[in-house]
């Protein structure tokens, strides 16, 4: 079965220290690779998507994320976090051997992000 | 934020008692998802829907079912609800079919099965 793997369940940082935060996926096809941030008590909000192109993708409150083809991976990182960045993230994958036709993601479990003073 | 609202925010009923959540969406978005939430698991798909009484089972269908009468509205349906159902539930849309679709969330209904 295809999956996403994120490594870290938990991450713990300082203030205005960098972060990267890991996602790996099995699929030997094409595919769309999505973040997503949940604050608390809150949906799951965009946070940045690789459709095409280039590689390096620039997303929203200063996050960015790699693909990389040859090691399965898409991780998500920013130079320097603020105690607002304390969430929840979502690494999601959409590819056409995931099984069905309508673009259904798959989610990996989540990586808790606490941003400490 | 997109137009999704899900009603009820929280509830609480009690095993073996029927339960229906509500997803109303104001973009005229043709595609709409359930997800549920736990620990540990992340998001995983129960139902989705391509169209007005279009529906398809997603990866955790078991003990629910879905019902799509107008675009707007997406229902998801717990017949004899259980303690395993206890979760958070998200409904999400997405305006065109495709893999290189986003979707778009609502805020979530906590449910609690005693």
């Amino acid at each position: 079965a295809q999956s996403v793997t994120q490594l870290d369940s938990q991450v713990p940082v300082f203030e205005e220290a960098p972060v990267e935060l890991r996602c790996n996926y099995s699929s030997s096809v094409s595919v769309y690779l999505f973040w997503y941030v949940q604050y608390p008590n809150q949906g799951l909000q965009l946070l940045l998507k690789y459709l095409s192109g280039s590689t390096l993708v620039k997303g929203i409150n200063g996050f960015e994320a790699e693909f990389n083809k040859s090691q399965t991976s898409f991780h998500l990182r920013k130079p320097s976090v603020h105690i607002s960045d304390t969430a929840e993230y979502f690494c999601a994958v959409s590819a056409t051997d995931y099984g069905g036709s309508q673009g259904n993601l798959i989610f990996g479990k989540g990586t808790k992000l606490s941003v400490k003073p | 934020d997109a137009g999704i609202t899900q009603s009820p925010r929280h509830k609480v009923t009690e095993t073996g008692t029927p339960v229906t959540l509500r997803c109303h969406q104001t973009e005229n978005h043709r595609y709409m998802y359930w997800y549920r939430q736990d620990p540990g698991h992340g998001l995983r798909l129960i139902h989705y829907s391509y169209g007005v009484k279009d529906t398809d089972k997603g990866e955790v269908s078991d003990g629910y079912s879905v019902s799509r009468s107008k675009t707007e509205d997406f229902l998801l349906t717990l017949e004899s609800a259980t303690s395993s159902q206890t979760s958070v539930y998200f409904c999400a849309i997405s305006p065109r079919q495709g893999h290189n679709q986003p979707q778009h969330f609502g805020d979530g209904t906590r449910l609690s099965i005693l």
